[in-house]
């Protein structure tokens, strides 16, 4: 199928601890994994973003890892401020002309 | 450097009727997608145009057109509106593909 399913659909994290978001996809051919942030009433905002030959990429606090044998990848974000507070969303290509998106995972920091 | 510009900001129109939405890339970026973002989903790809040419189209009916431009901007253009196509209208722009970035979207409202 086209899907790419995230998980979960709502996460409640204390700040200062981390906060794990994970997706799966179909498309055994696709290489390329942006995730995106959206905040409310904005537009979503690359954040990371990972191809296929690597495993982990990292930026400062956010991280991605790719899992290609079990068609998986996540998004780690550590030391969580309440800055962090959004919906996000992974997404991959389907082919090379299309994007798919996830249902999106609604984070909430805990003072 | 500007980002991604959309044109309007906000429309309301009636059942049947037509509209059209503009974007504008970033700079040097010869890709646009567009994207209709539901209330809690995320974003749902319908068109994809490279160099003028469209390279990839989503499950959307016929009602849906678009079209790229010499200088890389584009128009999505949606006739005989339906209720259902009330939603937030996103356009992303690429150098190629991915690496997408979006604008600001315009909030279509149909009554």
């Amino acid at each position: 199928g086209e899907n790419v399913e995230q998980h979960p659909s709502t996460l409640s994290v204390q700040e200062g601890d981390s906060a794990v978001i994970k997706c799966t996809y179909s498309d055994s051919a696709s290489n390329y994994f942006p995730w995106y942030k959206q905040e409310l009433g904005k537009r979503p905002q690359l954040i990371i973003d990972i191809r296929s030959n690597v495993g982990e990429k990292k930026d400062q606090r956010i991280a991605v890892t790719l899992n290609k044998t079990a068609k998986h990848f996540s998004l780690h974000i550590t030391e969580t401020q309440p800055e962090d507070s959004a919906v996000y969303f992974c997404a991959g290509p389907l082919g090379d002309d299309k994007i798919i998106f996830g249902k999106g995972t609604r984070l909430h920091i805990l003072p | 450097d500007a980002g991604v510009t959309q044109s309007p900001t906000h429309l309301i129109k009636t059942r049947g009727q037509q509209v059209t939405l503009r974007c504008s890339p970033i700079s040097g970026h010869k890709s646009v997608s567009w994207y209709q973002q539901v209330l809690g989903q995320g974003p749902q790809f319908i068109f994809q145009y490279y160099e003028k040419e469209e390279r990839g189209r989503g499950n959307f009916p016929d009602r849906f057109s678009a079209r790229q431009f010499p200088n890389y901007s584009s128009e999505l253009n949606v006739n005989a509106l339906l209720l259902g196509d009330s939603a937030l209208y996103l356009c992303a722009s690429s150098e190629t593909f991915y690496e997408q970035y979006f604008g600001p979207g315009t909030r279509l409202t149909v009554t």
